[in-house]
């Protein structure tokens, strides 16, 4: 697609249920990134996928946080057992590669737990 | 993890006037790029200035990066209403992770 594309554009869940967010990255990026950010704060490093290797998750915050990336491209993140700290916009971004390019942002998903 | 600081935190400006916001990291870098967020929601890559390179120009956009001092500086010239959002910093030091700032939030008054 033209650019990142990231969905639903919002999630209202109950506290303890599970939630999937979705990223279609740019076709032919190579790198896919995962970022929390809380309002009015900056952004929080989550996870990072580059090719076939294996994904660097140091940054997620517990292990109720997962993600996959199938076939190299499609990218979901999964949280389990929601809590109400869980509550912020999560933002996809793809690159062509890792290093030395600009990065494009999906709109973001904003996640409420209620 | 966030290295990078952006001054000020804030500034409000007249609509025409010039806007500079500053960015100061800590490590080695490859590269440094500014990103524009608007409400809150996706980023917006602007410029990416080499660490070989001092100064780029991107229409109304000028980023200037001293290795010395560790910062770079990003100004607006002739800012528009619609430049009002949130700019950020990241430095990029070839780890594949951008370290980010906490940005700089822009008001321009009409």
């Amino acid at each position: 697609g033209a650019g990142v594309s990231q969905s639903p554009s919002n999630k209202v869940t109950e506290k303890g249920k599970d939630v999937e967010l979705r990223c279609d990255p740019i076709s032919g990026h190579t790198a896919l990134y995962w970022y929390r950010q809380s309002l009015g704060q900056g952004l929080e490093f989550l996870i990072y996928f580059q090719g076939n290797s294996a994904p660097d998750k140091s940054g997620l915050p517990s292990d109720r946080f997962s993600a996959e990336r199938t076939g190299g491209s499609v990218s979901t993140l999964t949280i389990q057992r929601t809590q109400q700290e869980d509550s912020a916009v999560y933002l996809c971004a793809s690159s062509p590669n890792s290093g030395g390019y600009g990065y494009t942002f999906g709109s973001g998903t904003r996640l409420t737990v209620v | 993890s966030q290295q990078g600081e952006e001054d000020p935190q804030a500034l409000s400006i007249q609509e025409g006037e010039n806007a500079t916001m500053n960015c100061s990291y800590k490590t080695s870098i490859n590269n440094l790029q500014w990103y524009r967020q608007n409400s809150g929601r996706g980023l917006v890559h602007l410029i990416l200035i080499r660490s070989n390179e001092r100064e780029k120009h991107s229409g109304r956009l000028r980023v200037t990066l001293d290795t010395s001092k560790k910062s770079s500086s990003l100004l607006i010239t002739a800012s528009r209403a619609a430049d009002t959002a949130s700019y950020f910093c990241a430095t990029d030091d070839s780890n594949y992770q951008l370290i980010w700032g906490a940005g700089t939030k822009l008001i321009i008054k009409p």
